[in-house]
């Protein structure tokens, strides 16, 4: 079962900062939690992963709680072409054996 | 680098028929993994290979699916015989070596499947 929630859907005008919020209470303390994203008819894109400390890459940028037990995805400056189903996931096994446990994702919908 | 490769990228056959889907993962990555989306299960983790060699394939359905990975860069998902109800989006992905905190899996396009 995937370890997240997230909500179904969101709304985001263009231009402005997209902020996807990801639940994840039940994480162990090596578990990473990983963000894809799903454009329509194409295969999952990796966007960004962490553990404990906030990360930023040219995509996005995470944000996790002291806690460990939810995260902020951000898009900074969203552009209808970041309308796609968005991803947060959490690792679990160890060194040769770990998977990536999808949950149902957040349609993110970017509007003009 | 032309990324993960599948096909084919569409396949319509009848129930019964013998289904082989092909996947050519990105040069020097280690992990192969084959998934399965429909609507009503979302993306799920179906077989996958570290070095070639399988590693996990609780999530294959059945008996009727198979997966091989005979080299480094070429792998296999076979269903046979085949019903409608294996009708989805398969996507085959490869991740490079496990260097910790780098598990970042690389996607094909995925071949869409139809069972009439």
């Amino acid at each position: 079962d995937a370890k997240t929630t997230q909500p179904t859907s969101m709304d985001c005008a263009e231009g402005r900062a997209a902020n996807l919020p990801c639940n994840h209470s039940t994480i162990s303390g090596n578990e990473y939690v990983y963000w894809y994203r799903q454009i329509h008819s194409q295969g999952p894109q990796y966007i960004i992963h962490g553990l404990k400390n906030n990360e930023t890459n040219e995509m996005a940028s995470l944000i996790i709680t002291e806690d460990r037990k939810s995260s902020t995805l951000i898009l900074p400056h969203a552009t209808l072409r970041d309308t796609a189903v968005y991803y947060c996931i959490v690792r679990v096994g160890f060194s040769s054996n770990y998977q990536l446990i999808w949950g149902a994702g957040t349609k993110l919908i970017i509007k003009p | 680098d032309a990324g993960v490769i599948q096909s084919p990228r569409h396949e319509v056959t009848e129930m019964g028929q013998e289904v082989t889907l092909r996947c050519k993962p990105i040069s020097g990555h280690d992990y192969l993994f084959w998934y399965r989306q429909t609507m009503m299960r979302g993306l799920e983790l179906l077989i996958y290979f570290n070095n070639n060699v399988p590693i996990d394939d609780s999530g294959m359905p059945e008996d009727r699916f198979s997966a091989k990975m005979p080299n480094a860069s070429f792998s296999t998902l076979k269903i046979q015989p085949s019903e409608p109800r294996d009708s989805a989006v398969y996507f085959c992905a490869s991740s490079p070596r496990i260097q910790l905190a780098k598990n970042i899996q690389y996607f094909g396009a995925g071949t869409r499947l139809s069972v009439l």
